[in-house]
């Protein structure tokens, strides 16, 4: 049972656009909404996170924007860089139990 | 480098034999997850534990697969009876509860069946 969906599954996007990764979630008791990105041959790394008293949270050229009626968040990459370049996971937890992450999304970033 | 350490990187292994993983935390987090990722996909909960205290496994859980923890510090996962479906990528993962909300992954185990 996939309680956190993502798309795409994969994003081209010119260097200097803008890169934007939807996740939508099931579970209502999710309190938790990071974004992880992931090279290859690495772990995973959190890269910026959100909780639901807030509809936005910018951390310099990264946005989530966070819509809790429709339980949605997504992922704006502002002036995307090939070293954005990764695969990109959204993910949600309630109370730090058993995060559950999206299926992904591997951006690429063309110079 | 996150602090969070897994060995060993990589295990070829043939059906049918047991493998067993390690992972050591971040010395002062007290939750230790472990997570499958096969190629493409996002990591998938297997189990997590509070100190020494394994609180949820997940139904990809299967008889064959079982996690320790024994002093609240390192964890190990073990495989029985490998499958070549159970090839991938185990990924550990730590947390500070109500101290930092970030997960810290190793950078995992790949195994392969063969």
């Amino acid at each position: 049972q996939q309680q956190v969906k993502q798309s795409p599954q994969s994003l081209i996007v010119q260097k200097g656009g803008i890169s934007i990764i939807n996740c939508a979630y099931e579970n209502t008791a999710f309190d938790y909404f990071p974004w992880y990105q992931q090279f290859p041959g690495k772990g995973p790394a959190l890269l910026i996170a959100i909780r639901p008293d807030v509809s936005e949270k910018k951390e310099g050229r990264f946005t989530i924007s966070f819509n809790k009626s429709a339980k949605q968040f997504s992922l704006h990459i502002m002036d995307s860089q090939p070293g954005d370049s990764a695969t990109y996971f959204c993910a949600a937890s309630n109370n730090n139990n058993d995060m559950r992450f999206g299926a992904g999304t591997r951006l690429t970033v063309k110079p | 480098d996150t602090g969070v350490s897994q060995d060993p990187r990589h295990k070829i292994t043939k059906r049918g034999q047991n493998v067993t993983f390690r992972c050591d935390p971040i010395s002062e987090h007290n939750r230790l997850y472990w997570y499958r990722q096969t190629l493409g996909q996002g990591p998938e909960f297997l189990t997590y534990f509070q100190n020494e205290a394994q609180l949820e496994k997940s139904r990809l859980l299967s008889d064959r697969f079982s996690a320790e923890r024994p002093k609240g510090s390192f964890s190990t996962l073990e495989i029985q009876r490998t499958e070549q479906g159970d090839s991938a990528m185990y990924l550990c993962a730590s947390i500070r509860v109500g101290m930092n909300t970030e997960a810290f992954f190793g950078q995992g185990t790949r195994l392969t069946v063969v």
